[in-house]
């Protein structure tokens, strides 16, 4: 079993929908979690952190916990062309604050004009 | 502040040869991450440095990568020697204890 998991997509939407990314983890004592964004050829850099179970917005985005059934989300509201990238899910590991941070294999969000 | 410097940005090598890479992280992260990407797929864990201490070096072919943080700060990784399967990008990211990972511009390796 991955320790994090995610739909590799590509996840299609169309300019001005909203993009809905999932994330499945399996060390049930994570505390922290994070959804990174990645561009081509480029390094992943952090869109959003959640600690705490429920919703937790920052603009267009949304981030969901549901530490009960293990599970992450990524909600993109009024999807931009710009928007389309590679969308990483990060888990740290343990209660630990120097718990392993481990990486889905990410999906990839196409934005149509 | 200065984010994290990676060097070299590319390289390319010949199997069987050795290579190294160096990491600046941000000042004052305890917490140091090697992560090798191969194209298409997510970062995958290396190893995590807290200090300079091993937290996890659980994925690391030690038969042929090595890396080390010399007094808490920067940070190498080396190959020796290099499998054509070790062409990918590798990135070094830094945090603060509880907090988000931030990434360098990474090497891109190509081993022919």
């Amino acid at each position: 079993q991955k320790e994090v998991e995610q739909n590799s997509g590509p996840l299609s939407v169309p300019e001005g929908a909203i993009a809905s990314l999932n994330c499945t983890y399996s060390d049930r004592g994570s505390q922290s979690f994070f959804w990174y964004r990645q561009y081509s050829g480029k390094s992943p850099e952090l869109i959003m952190s959640i600690y705490s179970n429920g919703d937790k917005e920052d603009g267009r985005f949304t981030a969901q916990l549901n530490k009960a059934s293990q599970y992450v989300s990524l909600l993109i509201r009024d999807s931009q062309p710009s928007d389309s990238a590679t969308y990483l899910c990060a888990v740290k590991e343990g209660s630990s604050n120097t718990g392993k941070l481990i990486f889905g294999q990410g999906t990839t969000l196409q934005v149509k004009p | 502040e200065a984010g994290v410097a990676q060097s070299p940005r590319y390289k390319i090598i010949e199997k069987r040869q050795s290579v190294a890479f160096w990491c600046n992280p941000i000042s004052g992260h305890a917490t140091l991450y090697w992560y090798q990407q191969i194209l298409g797929q997510g970062p995958k864990l290396l190893i995590q440095f807290q200090n300079n201490g091993v937290v996890d070096d659980s994925q690391l072919p030690k038969d042929r990568f090595s890396a080390e943080r010399l007094k808490g700060v920067d940070s190498t990784l080396k190959i020796q020697p290099a499998k054509l399967e070790d062409s990918a990008v590798y990135l070094c990211a830094s945090s603060q204890s509880r907090g988000w990972a931030f990434f360098g511009q990474g090497t891109r390796l190509t081993v022919v």
